[in-house]
């Protein structure tokens, strides 16, 4: 079945370094992908997507590239926040499977000044 | 525009209690979806429905049963509450189409002692 695997967290960073989140996919077909993000106490709410291979999903800054030869959509921003502080999870939406949503684990990114 | 809304926010059951996690939409979509959410391990699918009067398993629907009477509501009735079932929920909404965004909601914590 479809699944998603992402890098292992937490992840912490200096503010404005480099980020990058390894994101990985088995699927059959062509899904499309997400990045969700979530902040402390907070629901999920969509950061970017991107719905074919080599497309560029982009969003505040952060950006992923749906690589269909390598099945991966890492996620990267050159310049990490404090306020960038949250949960990001990588999921994948594949044809023909009811609609439903498949998330990675999640990967926590703490930020410090 | 109110999205997706969960009600309650925060519960504590006790061992062998039951009760109704509520989530409404007024997006008019047609696919709805449960999750939980539990330390590090991602969100993992509880049940899922495609439009009013149709559901389905996801990955981890013991324990709990859905209904979908209207578009707008979907909610998730936990019966005989085991502390397994210590987790925060997410009900999330989406368009038809598998390169739409799902809609989530604030999330309700739920405490089994």
């Amino acid at each position: 079945g479809n699944s998603v695997t992402q890098m292992e967290g937490p992840v912490t960073l200096s503010e404005e370094a480099f980020l990058t989140i390894n994101c990985t996919y088995t699927a059959t077909g062509y899904p499309s992908l997400f990045w969700y993000v979530q902040y402390p106490g907070e629901g999920l709410q969509l950061l970017l997507k991107a719905t074919k291979a080599d497309d560029k999903g982009s969003n505040k800054g952060f950006e992923a590239t749906y690589r269909k030869e390598t099945t991966s959509f890492h996620l990267e921003k050159g310049s990490v926040q404090v306020s960038d502080s949250a949960v990001y999870f990588c999921a994948l939406r594949g044809p023909n499977q009811g609609g439903k949503l498949i998330f990675g684990q999640g990967t926590e990114l703490s930020v410090k000044p | 525009n109110a999205g997706v809304t969960q009600t309650p926010k925060f519960r504590i059951l006790k061992i062998g209690q039951s009760m109704t996690l509520q989530c409404t939409q007024d997006m008019n979509h047609n696919y709805m979806y449960w999750y939980r959410q539990d330390p590090g391990m991602g969100l993992k699918l509880i049940y899922y429905s495609v439009g009013a009067g149709i559901t389905d398993k996801g990955e981890v629907p013991n324990g709990y049963n859905v209904s979908r009477s209207t578009t707008e509501d979907f909610p998730l009735r936990l019966e005989l509450a085991a502390p397994s079932q210590t987790s925060v929920y997410f009900c999330a909404s989406s368009d038809r189409g598998f390169n739409t965004e799902a809609f989530f909601g604030q999330g309700t914590r739920l405490t089994v002692v």
